[in-house]
């Protein structure tokens, strides 16, 4: 089976930067994506990581590491819209895409 | 346009009846989900069609059964509902279920059991 593992909860403040840890057990891996979701909205593809190393998307960057079955995501110059609920999530060796708790991210003025 | 439509939106009912919700995708997608997301926000898949193939088929209550007569349309038929189904039903569909491949949501089925 997988298991995720991610903070619950992060408050920064506007212009900072936040970075959410997602370890993972998984009996395959097929690389690690990221979700972000608004209260009351829908799951929202941010980025995926299918090799080591940094991948960069504007304001928002996801690092994996495969053989520390790790991986991150790098939310800078935070803004009051980046308030949501961040989710990791593995791909298994059939289609299925296990999703971490989510961590809350506050973002104060 | 929408990419993945869910209806309804909300769905408010009693604990025993039937009800089902409706997924379409005008993304060309091949493959399509639903996930249920409880209270705690807690996100976990429940079934995946490629193609009109059921390929993913979670433990998830004989009560619940999928139905996808075409690869646009995914939809999630659910019998004798109880307190515990109380949740959001999201739809999804991605181009063909690979590894990179992005998960389009629907704006999800926000279902209420009296």
């Amino acid at each position: 089976g997988q298991s995720l593992e991610q903070p619950s909860e992060v408050t920064a403040v506007e212009g900072a930067i936040v970075q959410i840890n997602c370890t993972y057990q998984t009996s395959g891996f097929y690389g690690l994506s990221w979700y972000q979701q608004h209260d009351g909205g829908a799951p929202t593809f941010l980025s995926y990581n299918g090799l080591d190393g940094l991948e960069e998307t504007g304001r928002f960057s996801s690092f994996l590491s495969r053989s520390d079955s790790y991986g991150y995501l790098l939310l800078q110059e935070l803004q009051m819209k980046d308030s949501a609920s961040y989710f990791c999530a593995v791909r298994d060796l059939g289609y299925k895409l296990s999703f971490g708790a989510g961590t809350t991210v506050t973002v104060r003025a | 346009d929408t990419a993945v439509s869910q209806t309804p939106k909300y769905l408010v009912t009693q604990m025993g009846n039937d009800k089902s919700i409706k997924c379409e995708q005008n993304l060309g997608h091949d493959t399509m989900y639903w996930y249920k997301q409880d209270s705690k926000k807690f996100l976990k898949i429940m079934f995946s069609y490629n193609n009109k193939e059921l390929i993913i088929n979670e433990t998830v209550p004989n009560r619940f059964s999928p139905k996808s007569p075409d690869k646009a349309h995914l939809n999630l038929h659910i019998n004798s509902l109880e307190l515990g189904d109380s949740a959001v039903y999201f739809c999804a569909s991605s181009q063909d279920g690979g590894s990179g491949e992005p998960q389009h949501f629907g704006d999800g089925t926000r279902l209420s059991i009296l």
